[in-house]
């Protein structure tokens, strides 16, 4: 079954360090998503992407956050300079289109710590 | 304010029992409503509902989706320790709202 693929699956980083979390979503999926999940918290949309460009975001996707599609495989997201309360799981996810019926796939998640 | 709200957060019961999860919204732009199971890392889609009253099956797990009531139910039939798991429930919008889950414990 094709899956959602997201590395490192564990990632230590120092406050004020950048980060990127890979993720290749599945193949003829066109819809790509991030999402985190700060320990014993509810998982939080943070950002999709279609056609090269961001087309949701939320509150907590701020300038420090930005996403890319550098190829036609890869989906990553950045994060500039990491503070403590970055510390979560993220999570990659990709549908293939928007309409009701489409199910999200997620990847395993890439827990990242900042000390 | 896009609200999604689950009951109860927490829940134990024995092997052979039925649980009922609960989830209630308050969102516009509702498009459809989605349960997923996570145990160690990833949630894993179970359910999509897109239309009042149509309970969704798979094996001992059903759910309906109830769009005037705005809830949804996700029952689970003969537990098994293997259901012990959160269980989200998620509502697509132009994003997808999660709520905070339920932490379903199956004692042997």
């Amino acid at each position: 079954e094709p899956e959602v693929t997201q590395t490192p699956s564990h990632q230590v980083t120092q406050m004020g360090q950048e980060v990127i979390l890979r993720c290749v979503p599945i193949s003829n999926h066109l819809y790509f998503y991030w999402y985190r999940q700060i320990l014993g918290q509810k998982v939080e949309f943070l950002v999709s992407f279609y056609n090269n460009e961001i087309s949701e975001k939320s509150e907590i996707f701020d300038d420090q956050f930005s996403v890319e599609r550098p190829d036609g495989s890869n989906f990553t997201l950045k994060i500039r300079s990491t503070k403590l309360e970055d510390s979560a799981m993220y999570f990659c996810a990709s549908s293939q289109d928007r309409n009701s019926g489409n199910t999200i796939y997620f990847g395993e998640g890439s827990w990242l710590t900042v000390v | 304010e896009d609200k999604v709200v689950q009951s109860p957060l927490s829940l134990v019961v024995h092997e052979g029992d039925t649980v009922t999860l609960n989830c209630s919204y308050e969102v516009t732009n509702f498009r459809s409503l989605l349960w997923y199971k996570q145990e160690k890392k990833a949630p894993t889609f179970l359910f999509m509902l897109t239309s009042s009253g149509i309970e969704k099956k798979s094996g001992r797990l059903s759910s309906i989706l109830d769009k005037k009531e705005l809830f949804s139910i996700l029952n689970i039939t003969a537990t098994q320790t293997g259901d012990s798991a959160i269980y989200l429930c998620a509502v697509e919008l132009n994003d997808m709202r999660f709520g905070a889950g339920t932490r379903l414990t199956v004692k042997p």
